[in-house]
């Protein structure tokens, strides 16, 4: 059972370059979300789904698109690079609903560090 | 605006002493949920508990128990018998309605270390 998989670890990208960060989970979970994490700012939610077809905009979304084309997989693209996208970023996803302990109680992926220059 | 406030960026406790680390929220949503997360500095992210907005009990798990106040609008973490594996970053979090689907979101996180 391998959860969550992120890849790549590392990437270093230059400015105006493109990329995709891959996520895929193997929980049949029907939520998965993007956040990035910098320093003192916590985790901030960038994309998320609850489904394959929908998806929604969180707290920081500008500069990066999402599909949920399965249920499995929820890439992040990167279509212009900036120096202001260099973080870190967890996948992570969860089983949906509003009632009960397991709802949204998030299995994240070991994370991706981003550096543009 | 920050809907999930964590006022101690850091923190220190000594070994074998109870902490308590401070979260409050905003929502004017009746149905919710609020998290407690670890990172500890290997970076994985580690689910702690979990509190409902209807239930009724404090939720507990093992040495963490979660001191939820409605009214206030605060879930601070309680961490009972600190141990030195319990330095690093804890993250609360909630569940709250997003324009059309219900979303988590995250505050800043307090940095927590033990001290032997």
């Amino acid at each position: 059972n391998a959860g969550v998989t992120q890849t790549p670890k590392f990437q270093v990208l230059k400015t105006g370059q493109s990329m995709t960060l891959q996520c895929a989970q193997d929980m049949n979970h029907e939520y998965m979300s993007w956040y990035r994490q910098d320093p003192g700012m916590g985790l901030r939610l960038i994309h998320y789904s609850v489904g394959a077809g929908i998806t929604d905009q969180g707290e920081v979304p500008n500069g990066y698109n999402v599909s949920r084309s399965t249920t499995e997989d929820f890439p992040l693209r990167l279509l212009s690079a900036a120096p202001s996208q260099t973080s870190v970023y967890f996948c992570a996803s969860s089983y949906s609903g509003t009632s009960g302990a397991g709802a949204n109680v998030l299995t994240f992926g070991a994370g991706s560090r981003l550096t543009v220059l | 605006a920050q809907k999930i406030t964590q006022t101690q960026p850091g923190m220190f406790v000594q070994e074998k002493e109870a902490v308590t680390l401070d979260c409050t929220y905003d929502t004017s949503d009746p149905s919710y949920g609020l998290f407690w997360y670890k990172q500890p500095s290997s970076g994985e992210m580690i689910f702690l508990i979990y509190q409902g907005s209807y239930d009724q009990q404090n939720a507990t798990e093992g040495r963490y128990s979660l001191n939820f106040q409605k009214a206030r609008k605060s879930a601070n973490l309680v961490i009972s018998a600190s141990q030195l594996g319990d330095s690093a970053m804890y993250f609360c979090a909630m569940r709250e309605s997003g324009t059309s689907y219900d979303k988590v979101i995250f505050g800043p996180g307090t940095s927590l270390s033990v001290i032997p």
